[in-house]
C-alpha cells in the first residue's frame, strides 16, 4: 500500500523567508499528488495538484510544488512566507481515480512569526 | 455557494449509542467521501461513493455505514459508538477527474465517545 512522509512535523520561520516542506511517498507507479492546507480551526483547502505533465505545478497563495519522480518527492514551496500562512500542511497521493482512497501525510505545522 | 456542510459541528456520545452524520453539498459532485482526523495520524478514509447508489469502504470502515441515495448527501452513520471513534469527522466531495478533480472538504464535525 501506499504511504506519504512528511518529516518535518513543525517548522518556525519569520515572514518573508522562504518555505519548503518535504513530502515523499511510496509507491512505484503512476501517482496524483495533492497538497492541502488547513488554518487553524478551519477545513481543508486544495493549495495545488499534480496529476501529469509539467512537474511544476503552481497552487494558489503563491505556493509552487515540484514533482520529482526519481525522488518519489513532492515538495512545497514559497519564496516568501506571510503570517497568515500560519497553517497545517498535508500532502496526500491518490495512486487510482476510482478508488477514491487519498493517502495523506501526517502533516507539517507551520508558524510564520511576525 | 455553500459548499460541503457538515451537521452538527459538535457531538457527545455515550458508548453504545448510535448517531448520523449529515453531509451535503451543493456543487452537483458525483464523488464524496468520509474521513476521520486524528493527532499524529493525519486524515483516514473511512468509505467514498463515486455516484448516487454506488459506495465503497475505504481504509477504516469497521463500525460506520453509509449510503448515497442523491448526488447531493452522503450521510454517516455510527452504529454503536465506541471512545476510539473520538474523532473530527471531515466529509469531502469532488467533481470526477481529471479536470476539475480535487476534493472539496467540509468544515468538520467533533464527535466526543464517553
Amino acid at each position: 500500500a501506499q504511504s506519504v512522509s512528511q518529516h518535518n512535523h513543525h517548522v518556525i520561520l519569520s515572514e518573508a523567508a522562504s518555505l519548503e516542506l518535504g513530502c515523499n511517498y511510496s509507491y512505484g507507479g503512476t501517482v496524483n499528488l495533492f497538497w492541502y492546507v488547513q488554518y487553524p480551526g478551519q477545513h481543508l483547502q486544495l493549495l495545488l495538484k499534480y496529476f501529469s505533465g509539467d512537474p511544476l505545478v503552481k497552487g494558489i497563495k503563491g505556493f509552487e510544488a515540484e514533482f520529482i519522480k526519481s525522488k518519489f518527492s513532492f515538495n512545497l514551496r514559497k519564496p516568501s512566507v506571510q503570517w497568515s500562512d500560519t497553517a497545517e500542511y498535508f500532502c496526500a497521493v491518490m495512486v487510482n481515480f476510482g478508488n477514491e482512497k487519498l493517502t495523506f501525510g501526517t502533516g507539517t505545522r507551520l508558524t510564520i512569526i511576525p | 455557494n455553500a459548499g460541503v456542510t457538515q451537521t452538527p459541528k459538535f457531538q457527545v456520545l455515550k458508548t453504545g449509542q448510535s448517531m448520523t452524520l449529515q453531509c451535503a453539498q451543493d456543487m452537483n459532485h458525483e464523488y464524496m467521501s468520509w474521513y476521520r482526523q486524528d493527532p499524529g495520524m493525519g486524515l483516514r478514509l473511512i468509505h467514498y461513493s463515486v455516484g448516487a447508489g454506488i459506495t465503497d469502504q475505504g481504509e477504516v470502515p469497521n463500525g460506520y455505514n453509509v449510503s448515497r441515495s442523491t448526488t447531493e448527501d452522503f450521510p454517516l452513520r455510527l452504529l454503536s459508538a465506541a471512545p476510539s471513534q473520538t474523532s473530527v469527522y471531515f466529509c469531502a466531495s469532488s467533481s470526477p477527474p481529471p479536470g476539475d478533480y480535487g476534493y472539496t472538504f467540509g468544515s468538520g464535525t467533533r464527535l466526543t465517545v464517553v
